[in-house]
């Protein structure tokens, strides 16, 4: 089975930029989709085929996904940005997840 | 307004069954993939079900494999997850969301949840 590895937590200075990593083999090969989600509310896509925004997504959020690595970039970071992070792609029929990265924004 | 709603969670003792529904609006449900992903608590995402616009195709985790059944009723706007021989580890909160445009999209939709506990 294919396997993602997300850092279980980042912490960011409030303004500065966050990068959030998704290592897996050979990612650069595959679409990766992104999703936020915070504490009791359901899961909401944040960037999709690596670069791709969702409409409503601020321009601070951007992508990029090369070799075995894809990272979500979040610039200017704000205390609204604080939430669990998921890096998603599909393989051999079957949607996989990363474990999930939590963002502290000091 | 384009939403999907879960129902149908509850507790339920080991070795159960329970059925979930999801009820789709504000778009033409039959378009699209729908999928069933589930998170325990203080857990991770977990995908565990897939099915196709018109429901000819349906994908499992192994972990739900021979115990779960994906559905959908397009005329009714409607997706199901039938569970049967819970475990105590299928206690979770479970949400049905939709593939985006085009085939194996990302998850652009999640309805709000419902939490199925499996406990005695």
């Amino acid at each position: 089975s294919y396997d993602l590895t997300q850092p279980l937590s980042v912490s960011v200075a409030l303004g500065q930029t966050a990068r959030l990593t998704c290592v897996g083999n050979n990612i650069g090969s595959k679409n990766v989709h992104w999703s936020q989600q915070k504490p009791g509310q359901a899961p909401v896509l944040v960037m999709y085929r690596d670069n791709d925004r969702p409409s409503g997504i601020p321009e601070r959020f951007s992508g990029s996904n090369s070799g075995n690595t894809a990272t979500l970039t979040i610039s200017r970071a704000q205390a609204g940005d604080e939430a669990d992070y998921y890096c998603q792609v599909w393989d051999s029929s079957t949607w996989v997840f990363g474990g999930g990265t939590k963002l502290t924004v000091l | 307004e384009v939403q999907l709603v879960e129902s149908g969670g509850g507790l339920v003792q080991p070795g159960g069954s329970l059925r979930l529904s999801c009820a789709a609006s504000g778009f033409t449900f039959s378009s699209y993939e729908i999928n069933w992903v589930r998170q325990a608590p203080g857990k991770g995402l977990e995908w565990i079900s897939y099915i196709s616009g018109i429901g000819s195709v349906v994908y499992y985790a192994d972990s739900v494999k021979g115990r779960f059944t994906i559905s959908r009723d397009n005329a009714k706007n409607s997706l199901y997850l039938q569970m049967n021989s819970l475990r105590a580890e299928d206690t979770a909160v479970y949400y049905c969301a939709r593939g985006g445009s085009g085939t194996y999209s990302a998850f652009d939709i999640w309805g709000q949840g419902t939490m199925v506990t499996v406990s005695s």
